[in-house]
């Protein structure tokens, strides 16, 4: 299986600071990493698909990139909404691994 | 949207059957994944199922464990997972595996069904 590993695990942050966070492939995936945003109790929610193209109604402020193995997710601009836990997954082959992922609090 | 079954307790070695009613949209356009997330774990990806035509693939360590199927005359997919132990407690999610161009991704969740064993 690949292994994705997502660092910092968790970082603190405030209010309109600029965040970059990290996940890196056991092996390359291409560009078939997709990015998350979660809240304590709540479902994932997709935030970039395909390394880079942002899902619809996410802010603009959220990008990604990378390809191979190594990926970051920017926030440029951090929103209170924005803290959470962030999750990389990749879809390059089964299965659809997940990262560990980064907590941003305040 | 897709609405989950409500939380079940289990004891080791049951089984037990979460369903994921699907609804405003085509039901069979689209596969569902199956997640779980462990307290303070990252999410788990367990399977697919096509609502299509119910081609499965499931993760390898769940091999045997699992059963997926799809009733569209209730848009309505449903997971089975057989001899749990407490290493199963955790919130199990579906999800719609979209695919768009050549990448797929997980668009839209259910609320979860948490699990205890």
């Amino acid at each position: 299986d690949i292994q994705m590993t997502q660092s910092p695990s968790s970082l603190s942050a405030s209010v309109g600071d600029r965040v970059t966070l990290t996940c890196r492939a056991s092996q390359s995936v291409s560009t078939y990493l997709n990015w998350y945003h979660q809240t304590s109790g709540k479902a994932p929610k997709l935030l970039i698909f395909g390394a880079s193209t942002l899902q619809s109604d996410v802010p603009s402020r959220f990008s990604g990139s990378g390809s191979g193995s190594d990926f970051t997710l920017t926030i440029s601009g951090l929103h209170p909404e924005d803290f959470g836990a962030y999750f990389c997954q990749q879809t390059f082959i089964s299965p659809y691994t997940f990262g560990g992922g980064t907590k941003v609090e305040i | 949207q897709l609405m989950q079954s409500g939380a079940e307790v289990k004891n080791p070695g049951a089984s037990v059957l979460l369903s994921c009613k699907a609804s405003g949209y085509s039901f069979t356009s689209y596969g569902i994944s199956w997640v779980r997330q462990a307290p303070g774990q990252g999410p788990e990806w367990m399977g697919w199922i096509s609502a299509l035509n119910g081609n499965t693939r499931s993760a390898q360590k769940f091999q045997g464990r699992l059963t997926f199927t799809t009733d569209t005359s209730t848009t309505t997919a449903y997971m089975e997972m057989r001899s749990l132990t407490s290493d199963d407690t955790a919130v199990y999610y579906c999800a719609i595996d979209r695919v768009v161009g050549v990448d797929n991704a997980f668009d839209i969740w259910g609320q979860g069904t948490l699990v205890t064993v």
